[in-house]
Order: C-alpha cells, then sequence, then structure tokens
C-alpha cells in the first residue's frame, strides 16, 4: 500500500501520559500535513510541513504540542502532558507541491491517512 | 476568515435516487476545492478535486462542480446506493501563493441511502 500511513490507529491514554504518532506520507510527497478532527466537526488544521521545514502552526497548536520531520519524510506529533479535551482524530495528509518561490503550480490534491484516535481518560 | 458551510447537515434518501450536496465558502479567492468521504471512524478519501479555472469534475457516478463567484460547489451522486452511505466533506486551499496551505473544511453532511 502506497498511501498515507499513520500509527497507531487508536491510543488510549491517561490524562498526563506523554504520546506521539508517526505519519509515514505517500514517498514522494514534500508536504505532510496535520490535522485534528473532535465528532461531528470537520477536520481543523494543526500544522504543515515543506521537506523537513515547519512552515506553518495553528493557534490549536499549545506548548504541549510539538512536530517533527526530521529528513523530509516520516513525521510525528507528540502531546506532552495530555488533557481530556485532547480526545479526538489525529490525522495525517500529504501532498505533492510543485513551483517556484512564490506560485504554487499543480492541483495540490491532499492524500489522508486512516488517522489515530486518541482517548485521553 | 474563510468559512465553510454543508447543508444539510444529515441526509437519507432511497437506494436509486439522483441526489446533490452543497457546499458554500465565504472567500472566493481560493485555489481550489476538495469533496471527501469519510466513513466513521476512518479517515478521509479524496473523491474530486477542483482547481478553481475549472467549472466541474467527474469521476465515475459522482460529479462536482464550482462556482467560485458564488462560493459554492456541489457533489452530485447519480444511482445512490448504500455502499455510498458516508459523511461527506468539502474543503477549499487559498489562494495561489504559497504561505497559507491549510485546507478550511465543512462539518460534512451524513448521506445514508436507504435499501
Amino acid at each position: 500500500d502506497t498511501g498515507v500511513s499513520q500509527n497507531p490507529r487508536h491510543k488510549i491514554t491517561k490524562r498526563g501520559q506523554n504520546v506521539t504518532f508517526r505519519c509515514d506520507p505517500i514517498s514522494e510527497h514534500n508536504r505532510l500535513y496535520w490535522y485534528r478532527q473532535t465528532l461531528g466537526q470537520g477536520p481543523e488544521f494543526l500544522t504543515y510541513f515543506q521537506n523537513e521545514a515547519q512552515l506553518e502552526k495553528s493557534r490549536l497548536l499549545s506548548d504541549r504540542f510539538s512536530a517533527e520531520r526530521p529528513k523530509g519524510s516520516f513525521s510525528t506529533l507528540e502531546i506532552q502532558r495530555t488533557e481530556q479535551g485532547d480526545s479526538a482524530m489525529y490525522l495525517c495528509a500529504s501532498s505533492l507541491a510543485r513551483g517556484g518561490a512564490v506560485r504554487r503550480q499543480g492541483n495540490t490534491e491532499a492524500f489522508f491517512g486512516q488517522g489515530t484516535r486518541l482517548t485521553v481518560v | 476568515k474563510q468559512e465553510v458551510t454543508q447543508i444539510p447537515a444529515a441526509l437519507s434518501v432511497p437506494e436509486g435516487e439522483n441526489l446533490v450536496l452543497n457546499c458554500s465558502f465565504t472567500d472566493s479567492a481560493i485555489y481550489n476545492l476538495q469533496w471527501f468521504r469519510q466513513d466513521p471512524g476512518k479517515g478521509l478519501t479524496s473523491l474530486l478535486l477542483i482547481q478553481s479555472s475549472q467549472r466541474e469534475q467527474t469521476s465515475g457516478r459522482l460529479n462536482a462542480s464550482l462556482d467560485k463567484s458564488s462560493g459554492r460547489s456541489t457533489l452530485y451522486i447519480a444511482a445512490s446506493q448504500p455502499g455510498d452511505s458516508a459523511t461527506y466533506l468539502c474543503a477549499v486551499r487559498p489562494g495561489a501563493n504559497f504561505g497559507n496551505e491549510k485546507l478550511t473544511f465543512g462539518t460534512g453532511t451524513r448521506l445514508t441511502i436507504i435499501p
């Protein structure tokens, strides 16, 4: 399967514990995105990477959240000192962006993984 | 700030009927619009992507249209089947320049096809 892969699929943790999720994008994709989705809502943007550089972070990404993409391939999302409000589906997506320094080219279609369901008890 | 609205929130139709799902957005300066399908507890599956310069895209029984000036898109599903039951989400990507890459999603329409 050459799609976006996320691990684990489910995580149950006690409040106050740290958790880490992993995302493996489609291999040739240079852009990687993290979104969070709560029940009955659409996904909300958290952050994105172009290769290994983290280029944008949402204000939803508090100090307890950190994301990395050290070699421009897979990415990790860590949540420290989890709270019950962190319970959600965490979705990863990737896309291939072409173009010069300013203007985007290509269709930049985003492909999503199956998500990691986090439950904080 | 871009806002995306999907109406209705839920829809039930008998098998075999054609149906239309609606998506509206407040800022017409978009780069593209993407329709997704989400099954319960699963991730998102991309269905169709329409560039801002396009009016429609088709894939099998699905047809998506885009009217950028009025801030609207529709997803038409022909000859609905029980397997089409899912939540359908639309998402818009902002203008052509790099720097703002996030997709803004609607809250989705939960579709149930009755056998």
